[in-house]
Parts: C-alpha cells; structure tokens; sequence
C-alpha cells in the first residue's frame, strides 16, 4: 500500500533531550512537510523540503531540525531548544510545484509530550 | 498573502439534517483550494479540492464543496449528516506563488448528534 508512516506514534521526554520522529514515504512525491498541531490552533509549518538534500524553514522552525538524505525520508528531530515541544506532529508529502493542484498526504501522527 | 479562515470553532446538527461548514479565503489570482478531515489522534484525510472549473465540486463520503468567487468562500455541505461525521474539519488553500506551500484554517469541529 502506498501512503505515509510515522513512527514512533507515542513518544515521551525528559526536558533537555534531543528526539527524531520518523516519517517515511513511499508515494515517489518530492516534497515533504512537517506540521505541528497544537488544539485550537490548527496546524502550524514546521519545515518543508522540495527536493532532496533541501529544505525551507516554515512558521515555527525555531528549536526544530530536518535532514532530507533520502526522497522517502525526512526526520524531524525536536531539540532541547524547544521550549514547549508537547504537540502533535503531522508529516505530509505532496507531488512537486509543476503539479501544483494536488494536495497532501498526511501521516498518522505523532503524539510528543514532554515529562 | 494567502491565507483561509473558518469562523465557527464548533458546528452542531442533528443526524439526518444538512450540514454546512464554513471556510473564508484570501488569495491573490485563482485560489486551489482543499477540505480534509481529521479523526482524533489521526492524520488528515483529503475530503475533495477545487482547482477550476464548476463550482460544486464533489467529494468523498457524500461530501461537497460550493465555491462562491465573489464571497470568496469554499463553504463544505453534505446534505444529511451522519453520526460517523464527527470529526473535526479543516480547510486549506495551495500558495500560488510558492506551491510547494499549503495554508491551513484553524479546523471546525462537527458534531452529529442522534
């Protein structure tokens, strides 16, 4: 099946500790997103990428990293810069800007709080 | 700059009766707009989009979508709600300028009640 999986689907830390969450993509799309979603607020842009080995920074990119080694991947790491990281997080992967009509793919989520 | 809002935080209806979810746009040229639905705890589900072309655009779970160029509204409608729709209902709108970049509202939640 193609799609978006996002793991882990619960994830705890300690406040000072750096933690990846995983997105994988198997829809051949070029770009990817991540999103926070906080209740009441909708979603927020994280970072997005384009294109492999490039990303943009989004609305709230502060305390947060990306890589995009691989067109499948694209690993969001929440650092201990983040001063409130408790949130759920979305992945999305979209077809590229020549095909500007299509929407996003969405991942399962991620639940992050923060002990 | 693009952007879309959704004026209700919350919609009740009774099952069986019509549903309309609301979504207000500002976009600079022709807007692509989109409606998705999220479960608790789950990622968003695409309902339907509308690129150009008719106005009622036509999606899925017997969902539709009216576009209304001179309200500038994208307003979402199934003409009798299920229980099963609750859930809570975002609208987006595709950056013209920079299409690799979506804008969401800030989700309505919808409520059917038996």
């Amino acid at each position: 099946d193609g799609g978006i999986t996002q793991s882990p689907k619960y994830l705890f830390r300690k406040e000072g500790q750096n933690v990846t969450l995983s997105c994988e993509q198997n829809l051949n799309h070029d770009a990817m997103y991540w999103y926070r979603q906080d209740p009441g607020q909708g979603l927020r842009l994280i970072y997005y990428s384009q294109i492999v080995n490039d990303f943009q920074k989004g609305d709230i990119a502060e305390g947060y990293s990306v890589s995009r080694e691989k067109k499948e991947s694209f690993p969001l790491t929440v650092t201990s810069a983040q001063k409130n990281p408790t949130a759920f997080y979305l992945c999305a992967s979209s077809t590229s800007a020549g095909v500007s009509y299509n929407e996003q793919f969405f991942g399962p989520g991620t639940r992050l709080t923060v002990l | 700059a693009q952007s879309v809002a959704q004026p209700e935080d919350q919609v009740n209806v009774a099952e069986g009766n019509p549903l309309t979810v609301k979504c207000t746009y500002s976009v600079s040229g022709n807007p692509y707009l989109f409606w998705y639905v999220q479960y608790p705890n789950r990622g968003l589900q695409f309902l339907l989009k509308y690129i150009t072309g008719d106005n009622l655009v036509k999606g899925s779970y017997g969902f539709e979508a009216e576009f209304n160029k001179s309200q500038t509204s994208f307003h979402l409608k199934k003409p009798s709600a299920l229980v099963s729709d609750s859930a809570l209902y975002f609208c987006a709108v595709r950056d013209i300028r920079n299409f690799n970049k979506f804008y969401f509202g800030s989700g309505t939640k919808l409520n059917v009640k038996p």
